[in-house]
Protein backbone atom coordinates (compact mmCIF):
# COMPACT_ATOMS: atom_id res chain seq x y z
CA UNK A 1 0.00 0.00 0.00
CA UNK A 2 1.47 3.54 -1.15
CA UNK A 3 2.29 5.26 1.44
CA UNK A 4 3.15 9.36 1.72
CA UNK A 5 4.90 11.02 4.60
CA UNK A 6 5.62 14.97 4.25
CA UNK A 7 8.76 16.14 6.80
CA UNK A 8 9.65 19.67 7.84
CA UNK A 9 10.97 22.00 10.32
CA UNK A 10 7.63 23.53 12.12
CA UNK A 11 9.07 26.67 12.61
CA UNK A 12 10.60 28.72 10.13
CA UNK A 13 11.79 32.50 10.11
CA UNK A 14 10.53 35.20 8.14
CA UNK A 15 13.05 35.69 4.87
CA UNK A 16 14.42 31.96 5.43
CA UNK A 17 14.02 29.19 3.29
CA UNK A 18 11.15 26.54 3.92
CA UNK A 19 12.49 22.87 3.40
CA UNK A 20 9.94 19.78 3.24
CA UNK A 21 10.65 16.45 2.33
CA UNK A 22 8.13 13.70 1.24
CA UNK A 23 8.65 10.04 1.39
CA UNK A 24 7.14 7.74 -0.98
CA UNK A 25 6.80 4.49 0.51
CA UNK A 26 4.94 1.12 -1.03
CA UNK A 27 6.28 1.76 -4.62
CA UNK A 28 8.76 2.96 -6.89
CA UNK A 29 8.20 6.97 -7.16
CA UNK A 30 8.81 6.35 -11.16
CA UNK A 31 5.89 4.29 -11.79
CA UNK A 32 4.40 5.16 -15.07
CA UNK A 33 1.65 7.14 -15.20
CA UNK A 34 2.04 9.32 -12.15
CA UNK A 35 3.52 12.57 -10.60
CA UNK A 36 4.08 14.27 -7.85
CA UNK A 37 2.33 17.12 -6.05
CA UNK A 38 2.81 19.73 -3.54
CA UNK A 39 -0.39 21.47 -1.60
CA UNK A 40 -0.74 23.34 0.65
CA UNK A 41 -3.57 24.72 2.91
CA UNK A 42 -3.23 28.04 4.67
CA UNK A 43 -5.24 28.65 8.13
CA UNK A 44 -8.85 29.31 7.00
CA UNK A 45 -8.24 29.47 3.17
CA UNK A 46 -8.60 26.64 0.71
CA UNK A 47 -6.09 24.53 -0.63
CA UNK A 48 -3.56 25.90 -3.02
CA UNK A 49 -1.43 23.73 -5.26
CA UNK A 50 2.18 24.77 -5.53
CA UNK A 51 3.34 22.47 -7.67
CA UNK A 52 4.32 19.05 -9.67
CA UNK A 53 7.26 16.69 -10.58
CA UNK A 54 7.67 13.89 -12.51
CA UNK A 55 10.03 11.45 -11.52
CA UNK A 56 12.23 12.60 -14.73
CA UNK A 57 12.32 15.88 -13.47
CA UNK A 58 10.30 18.04 -15.22
CA UNK A 59 8.37 20.41 -13.06
CA UNK A 60 5.54 22.94 -13.14
CA UNK A 61 4.62 25.59 -10.76
CA UNK A 62 1.65 27.92 -9.92
CA UNK A 63 2.80 31.19 -11.24
CA UNK A 64 1.29 33.04 -7.97
CA UNK A 65 4.30 32.15 -5.55
CA UNK A 66 5.85 34.38 -8.57
CA UNK A 67 9.30 31.77 -8.57
CA UNK A 68 9.92 31.09 -5.03
CA UNK A 69 9.42 27.77 -4.88
CA UNK A 70 11.61 24.82 -6.45
CA UNK A 71 10.67 21.00 -6.19
CA UNK A 72 13.21 18.12 -6.90
CA UNK A 73 12.91 14.08 -6.90
CA UNK A 74 15.27 11.65 -5.26
CA UNK A 75 14.68 8.54 -7.37
CA UNK A 76 17.13 6.49 -5.33
CA UNK A 77 15.43 7.84 -2.17
CA UNK A 78 11.65 7.37 -3.29
CA UNK A 79 11.27 11.14 -2.28
CA UNK A 80 10.61 14.56 -3.42
CA UNK A 81 11.33 17.54 -1.96
CA UNK A 82 10.20 21.72 -1.88
CA UNK A 83 12.08 24.65 -1.03
CA UNK A 84 10.40 27.69 -0.25
CA UNK A 85 11.96 30.57 -0.39
CA UNK A 86 11.76 34.34 0.87
CA UNK A 87 9.32 32.88 3.41
CA UNK A 88 6.32 35.74 5.42
CA UNK A 89 3.90 35.16 7.69
CA UNK A 90 1.53 34.52 4.87
CA UNK A 91 3.45 31.20 3.90
CA UNK A 92 2.47 29.85 7.39
CA UNK A 93 0.19 26.32 6.20
CA UNK A 94 -0.44 22.90 6.32
CA UNK A 95 1.67 21.24 3.34
CA UNK A 96 0.68 18.23 1.45
CA UNK A 97 2.58 16.11 -0.89
CA UNK A 98 -0.09 14.05 -2.92
CA UNK A 99 0.18 11.55 -5.90
CA UNK A 100 -1.43 12.60 -9.47
CA UNK A 101 -2.49 10.59 -11.93
CA UNK A 102 -1.78 11.11 -15.49
CA UNK A 103 -4.76 10.09 -17.17
CA UNK A 104 -7.48 12.49 -14.93
CA UNK A 105 -5.15 14.70 -13.29
CA UNK A 106 -6.44 14.15 -10.15
CA UNK A 107 -4.50 13.12 -6.78
CA UNK A 108 -5.17 9.99 -5.32
CA UNK A 109 -2.94 9.48 -2.78
CA UNK A 110 -2.04 12.15 -0.28
CA UNK A 111 0.06 12.62 3.47
CA UNK A 112 -1.23 13.53 6.03
CA UNK A 113 0.29 16.90 5.63
CA UNK A 114 3.09 18.98 7.68
CA UNK A 115 2.32 22.27 9.76
CA UNK A 116 5.00 24.98 8.99
CA UNK A 117 4.54 27.92 10.78
CA UNK A 118 6.89 31.24 9.50
CA UNK A 119 7.13 33.45 12.59
CA UNK A 120 10.29 35.35 14.29
CA UNK B 1 -6.80 30.48 -13.48
CA UNK B 2 -9.86 29.08 -13.17
CA UNK B 3 -12.15 30.11 -10.07
CA UNK B 4 -14.03 27.58 -8.31
CA UNK B 5 -17.01 28.35 -6.24
CA UNK B 6 -18.46 26.22 -3.44
CA UNK B 7 -22.15 25.89 -1.84
CA UNK B 8 -22.59 26.07 0.85
CA UNK B 9 -19.77 26.95 2.75
CA UNK B 10 -21.14 25.40 5.49
CA UNK B 11 -24.14 22.20 6.01
CA UNK B 12 -25.62 21.39 9.28
CA UNK B 13 -27.07 17.99 8.84
CA UNK B 14 -28.07 14.58 10.66
CA UNK B 15 -26.69 11.06 10.39
CA UNK B 16 -28.88 9.75 7.81
CA UNK B 17 -29.56 12.79 5.92
CA UNK B 18 -28.78 12.76 2.43
CA UNK B 19 -27.28 16.07 1.30
CA UNK B 20 -25.58 17.43 -2.25
CA UNK B 21 -22.78 20.58 -2.59
CA UNK B 22 -22.09 22.17 -5.55
CA UNK B 23 -19.49 23.39 -7.03
CA UNK B 24 -19.40 26.24 -10.13
CA UNK B 25 -16.67 26.64 -12.32
CA UNK B 26 -15.80 30.58 -13.30
CA UNK B 27 -15.71 28.46 -17.71
CA UNK B 28 -16.60 25.42 -18.92
CA UNK B 29 -13.93 22.51 -17.56
CA UNK B 30 -15.77 19.77 -19.64
CA UNK B 31 -15.79 16.62 -16.90
CA UNK B 32 -12.30 17.24 -15.01
CA UNK B 33 -13.67 17.77 -11.98
CA UNK B 34 -12.71 16.38 -8.46
CA UNK B 35 -13.75 16.01 -4.90
CA UNK B 36 -11.47 15.55 -2.08
CA UNK B 37 -12.77 14.89 1.46
CA UNK B 38 -10.15 16.45 4.47
CA UNK B 39 -10.70 16.02 8.15
CA UNK B 40 -8.24 17.01 11.01
CA UNK B 41 -5.16 15.41 10.93
CA UNK B 42 -5.69 12.76 8.49
CA UNK B 43 -4.97 12.42 5.21
CA UNK B 44 -6.98 14.06 2.56
CA UNK B 45 -9.19 11.66 0.35
CA UNK B 46 -10.37 11.40 -3.16
CA UNK B 47 -14.04 10.58 -3.23
CA UNK B 48 -15.12 11.28 -7.35
CA UNK B 49 -12.63 11.92 -10.30
CA UNK B 50 -13.75 13.15 -13.72
CA UNK B 51 -17.10 14.08 -11.98
CA UNK B 52 -18.75 11.04 -11.44
CA UNK B 53 -16.33 8.33 -10.45
CA UNK B 54 -16.14 7.07 -7.52
CA UNK B 55 -12.56 6.38 -6.34
CA UNK B 56 -11.69 2.64 -5.10
CA UNK B 57 -12.80 1.72 -1.74
CA UNK B 58 -14.84 5.05 -1.33
CA UNK B 59 -18.82 3.95 -0.19
CA UNK B 60 -21.68 4.26 -2.43
CA UNK B 61 -23.06 6.50 -0.85
CA UNK B 62 -21.23 9.02 -2.59
CA UNK B 63 -22.11 10.18 -6.19
CA UNK B 64 -20.79 13.03 -8.20
CA UNK B 65 -22.52 14.55 -11.23
CA UNK B 66 -22.26 17.23 -13.98
CA UNK B 67 -19.93 18.92 -16.58
CA UNK B 68 -19.09 22.03 -18.17
CA UNK B 69 -19.55 24.71 -15.19
CA UNK B 70 -21.98 22.96 -12.96
CA UNK B 71 -21.13 20.11 -10.79
CA UNK B 72 -22.73 18.25 -7.65
CA UNK B 73 -21.15 16.17 -4.96
CA UNK B 74 -24.23 14.24 -3.05
CA UNK B 75 -24.27 11.92 -0.15
CA UNK B 76 -26.54 9.90 0.92
CA UNK B 77 -27.41 8.53 4.58
CA UNK B 78 -24.65 10.34 6.16
CA UNK B 79 -23.24 8.68 8.52
CA UNK B 80 -20.82 10.16 11.54
CA UNK B 81 -17.41 9.56 9.73
CA UNK B 82 -18.87 11.79 6.88
CA UNK B 83 -18.59 14.63 8.97
CA UNK B 84 -15.91 16.55 7.24
CA UNK B 85 -14.89 19.27 4.89
CA UNK B 86 -15.59 18.54 1.20
CA UNK B 87 -13.91 20.45 -1.82
CA UNK B 88 -13.92 20.48 -5.25
CA UNK B 89 -10.66 20.81 -7.60
CA UNK B 90 -10.44 21.64 -11.54
CA UNK B 91 -8.07 19.89 -13.27
CA UNK B 92 -9.27 21.06 -16.60
CA UNK B 93 -6.22 23.75 -17.12
CA UNK B 94 -2.88 24.56 -14.97
CA UNK B 95 -2.78 25.82 -12.04
CA UNK B 96 -5.46 23.32 -10.57
CA UNK B 97 -7.43 25.26 -8.28
CA UNK B 98 -10.07 24.13 -5.87
CA UNK B 99 -12.76 25.70 -4.17
CA UNK B 100 -12.91 27.11 -0.56
CA UNK B 101 -14.80 24.13 0.49
CA UNK B 102 -18.29 22.67 2.57
CA UNK B 103 -17.85 22.07 5.92
CA UNK B 104 -20.72 19.57 7.14
CA UNK B 105 -21.71 19.58 10.82
CA UNK B 106 -24.02 18.27 13.28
Amino acid sequence: QVQLQESGPGLVKPSQTLSLTCIVSGDSISSGGFYWNWIRQRPGKGLEWIGQIYSSGTVSYNPSLKSRASMSVDTSENQISLRLRSLTAADTAVYYCARGVDLGDYHDLWGQGTLVTVSS
Amino acid sequence: DIQMTQSPSSLSASVGDSVTITCRSSRSIRSNLNWYQLMPGKAPKLLIYSASNLQGGVPSRFSGSGSGTDFTLSISSLQLEDFATYYCQQSYSSPPTFGLGTKMEF
